[in-house]
């Protein structure tokens, strides 16, 4: 079963531009966390949001949770080609089962 | 350097065989995972273990088996009784359940022909 449903599914932008990337989920959460995959390898951790926190920053990449909506972002800004890569937010309702959405794919071009 | 070794990167299998992935860590983590991924979709959690000599189901584990013999290695074995098993399987582990980041393998592609 797949918790967390991220919009848009893909993504075509522009160097400099900012990517902005949503993803939704249905039950309560510990924590949300968000990967990135490049094509064919495996995924690496971004950030992770607990669910009492509003908002973290890590580098170009800016993380915010409303867990009244049930919704989080990530915004990439200032955007390079080497960002080109699929993005999927995973949540974790406890026991670090993380279930993943379906991710968005990022097309970046210079 | 530390990480995770999974092997082969790319398996072929002809139908009613069975295959081994393996999945090998040196990061020390109790907990390890084997998710299947699939064009277009996320992961889907097929076993996990929390500690050596356990572990258990996840989502989709039919036709999957593993084994937790040694804290380091992971490996899942692929049956024939998997009805579509080709796909692009990864291994994750982390410091314990409920600890946060996963750090995952490169990935195994399995085509079946």
């Amino acid at each position: 079963s797949q918790q967390g449903e991220e919009d848009p599914q893909a993504l075509s932008i522009q160097e400099g531009e900012n990517a902005t990337m949503n993803c939704s989920y249905k039950t309560s959460i510990n924590n949300l966390q968000w990967y990135r995959q490049n094509s064919g390898r495996g995924l690496v951790h971004l950030i992770l949001i607990r669910s009492n926190e509003r908002e973290k920053h890590s580098g170009r990449l800016r993380v915010t949770l409303d867990t009244s909506k049930k919704s989080s972002s990530l915004l990439i800004t200032a955007s390079r080609a080497a960002d080109t890569a699929s993005y999927f937010c995973a949540t974790d309702s406890g026991y670090n089962k993380l279930i993943f959405g379906a991710g968005t794919r990022l097309a970046v071009h210079p | 350097d530390g990480g995770i070794t999974q092997s082969p990167k790319y398996l072929f299998r002809k139908e009613g065989q069975n295959v081994t992935l393996s999945c090998e860590q040196n990061l020390n983590h109790d907990a390890m995972y084997w998710y299947r991924q699939d064009p277009g979709q996320g992961l889907r959690l097929i076993y996990y273990s929390q500690i050596v000599n356990d572990f258990q189901k996840g989502d989709i584990a039919e036709g999957y088996s593993v084994s937790r013999e040694k804290k380091e290695s992971f490996p899942l074995t692929v049956t024939s009784a998997q009805k579509n098993p080709t796909a692009f399987y990864l291994c994750a582990s982390s410091m314990g359940m409920g600890s946060g980041e996963l750090f995952f393998g490169e990935g195994s592609r399995l085509t079946v022909l």
